[in-house]
């Protein structure tokens, strides 16, 4: 079946530095990728997406590309302000209804 | 603000006690989902409906349930709770449901803890 393994955290890092958090996926068929976060006290929200290989998703200075050749998907942001402490996920669909979700990384950034 | 509500914030049930969590969508979505969400992990898929039928069902037993209402309300039905049960559950509702070219809004979660 189709799974994804994120990063484990938690992830602490000082204002202005540069994010990675790593995320690779197993699945059968050409799944979409993608990311949530959730804000402290807030709801998941989608941060990204990629329908294909090679494709790029990008929101709020964040990316991810599609990587089919090492079933990855890395969410990086260069430059972290403390308002992206959250928790991300990383998540794929093969069905397009179906979500499958990674554990999650918390990320916190210190002023 | 996604617009998604649920209901209770948190609940306190025993074992093998039956619980029902209700979820508000968005106007005008036609499908919702829900999920399970254990501490420290992902959330887990278990049943999506569109229109007032089930679309898809997750690794879930057959205590796990739901209903859609027109009215773009929604319900998860748990029978027979078990220690195992206490989790986040999560709601999502979205127009049409294709994750590729909708997008899904979740709601904020019932915490239930199972004694």
């Amino acid at each position: 079946g189709d799974s994804v393994t994120q990063m484990e955290g938690p992830v602490t890092l000082s204002e202005e530095a540069f994010l990675t958090i790593n995320c690779t996926y197993t699945a059968t068929g050409y799944p979409s990728l993608f990311w949530y976060v959730q804000y402290p006290g807030e709801g998941l929200q989608l941060l990204l997406k990629a329908t294909k290989a090679d494709d790029k998703g990008s929101n709020k200075g964040f990316e991810a590309t599609y990587r089919k050749e090492t079933t990855s998907f890395h969410l990086e942001k260069g430059s972290v302000q403390v308002s992206d402490s959250a928790v991300y996920f990383c998540a794929l669909s093969e069905n397009d209804y179906k979500l499958s979700f990674g554990a999650g990384t918390t990320v916190t950034v210190r002023a | 603000e996604t617009g998604v509500t649920q209901s209770p914030t948190h609940l306190i049930k025993t074992r093998g006690q039956q619980v029902t969590l209700r979820c508000s969508s968005q106007s005008g979505h036609n499908t919702v989902s829900w999920y399970q969400q254990a501490l420290g992990q992902g959330p887990q898929f278990i049943f999506q409906y569109y229109r007032e039928e089930e679309n898809g069902r997750g690794n879930f037993p057959p205590r796990f349930s739901g209903l859609q209402f027109p009215n773009y309300s929604s319900e998860l039905n748990v029978n027979a709770l078990e220690l195992d049960d206490s989790a986040l559950y999560l709601c999502a509702s979205s127009l049409v449901g294709g994750l590729t070219t909708d997008t899904q809004y979740f709601g904020p979660g019932t915490r239930l803890t199972v004694l």
